[in-house]
C-alpha cells in the first residue's frame, strides 16, 4: 500500500540558509500534519492543512511557512536556519470525514544545521 | 492544556517477559488515542488506535486499553522479543481538534 512520502530523507544546511521539505500524502488523504522532533524529544506539532487551507497551528516559528498544493502535497519552508532547527521533521496524512481516523506518518526528513 | 505522560521512561527486560507501558493524559475529553513505535532515528509506525468509546484494541501480541474517565491507557506486550526494542509513544487527539499531542515515550530494550 502507498505510504506517506517525504523528501529529502536527509538534509544538511548552514546557519541562515533556507530549506524546503516536501510531503506527499497517501492518495485520497486530504489532510497533512507537520511535526518536529528534536533529539531525545517527543514530536511537537507545527502546522496542519485540510483541503489546501491551514487548519491548525502549533509551535511553528515565524521563520517557517508551509502550504498545501492542489495535488495535496505539502511543503515546509524554513528560512534563516538556526542550529536549534536540527531535528527530524515528520509529515502525517489522514482523510477527514472518515470516522476515527488515525495518523499515518512518513519516514521523516532529518535536517542538520551546521 | 492537554499533557501526556508516559511511565516508565525506560525499561529493560529479558526476552519472553510480558510487559505493560503506561500513558496518562490530563484532559479526558479525547476523541481517540494512538500508540506508535519508533526505532532510533526512524519514523513513527502506528501500532494501535483506540476510539474514545472503546475499551481496548488488540493486534497480535499487542493489546492497548483505554480508561478515558481516569485519563489512562496501557500498552501490553506479550512474550517480548528483542525485535520489540524501540521507543513507544502514545498520542491523544482532543475533542474538537485534529492534531495529536504526544507523550514523552518509553524506551524499551528487550534482552536476548
Amino acid at each position: 500500500a502507498a505510504g506517506v512520502i517525504q523528501s529529502p530523507r536527509h538534509l544538511i544546511k548552514e546557519k541562515r540558509e533556507t530549506a524546503t521539505l516536501k510531503c506527499y500524502p497517501i492518495p485520497r488523504h486530504d489532510t497533512v500534519y507537520w511535526y518536529q522532533q528534536g533529539p531525545g524529544q517527543d514530536p511537537q506539532f507545527l502546522i496542519s492543512f485540510y483541503e489546501k487551507m491551514q487548519s491548525d497551528k502549533g509551535s511553528i516559528p515565524d521563520r517557517f511557512s508551509a502550504q498545501q498544493f492542489s495535488d495535496y502535497h505539502s511543503e515546509l519552508n524554513m528560512s534563516s536556519l538556526e542550529l536549534g532547527d536540527s531535528a527530524l521533521y515528520f509529515c502525517a496524512s489522514t482523510q477527514l470525514g472518515t470516522e476515527g481516523y488515525g495518523y499515518t506518518f512518513g519516514s521523516g526528513t532529518r535536517l542538520t544545521v551546521v | 492544556k492537554q499533557e501526556v505522560t508516559q511511565i516508565p521512561a525506560a525499561l529493560s527486560v529479558p526476552e519472553g517477559e510480558n510487559l505493560v507501558l503506561n500513558c496518562s493524559f490530563t484532559d479526558s475529553a479525547i476523541y481517540n488515542l494512538q500508540w506508535f513505535r519508533q526505532d532510533p532515528g526512524k519514523g513513527l509506525t502506528s501500532l494501535l488506535l483506540i476510539q474514545s468509546s472503546q475499551r481496548e484494541q488488540t493486534s497480535g501480541r499487542l493489546n492497548a486499553s483505554l480508561d478515558k474517565s481516569s485519563g489512562r491507557s496501557t500498552l501490553y506486550i506479550a512474550a517480548s522479543q528483542p525485535g520489540d526494542s524501540a521507543t513507544y509513544l502514545c498520542a491523544v487527539r482532543a475533542e474538537g481538534t485534529y492534531k495529536y499531542i504526544f507523550g514523552t515515550g518509553t524506551r524499551l530494550k528487550v534482552l536476548a
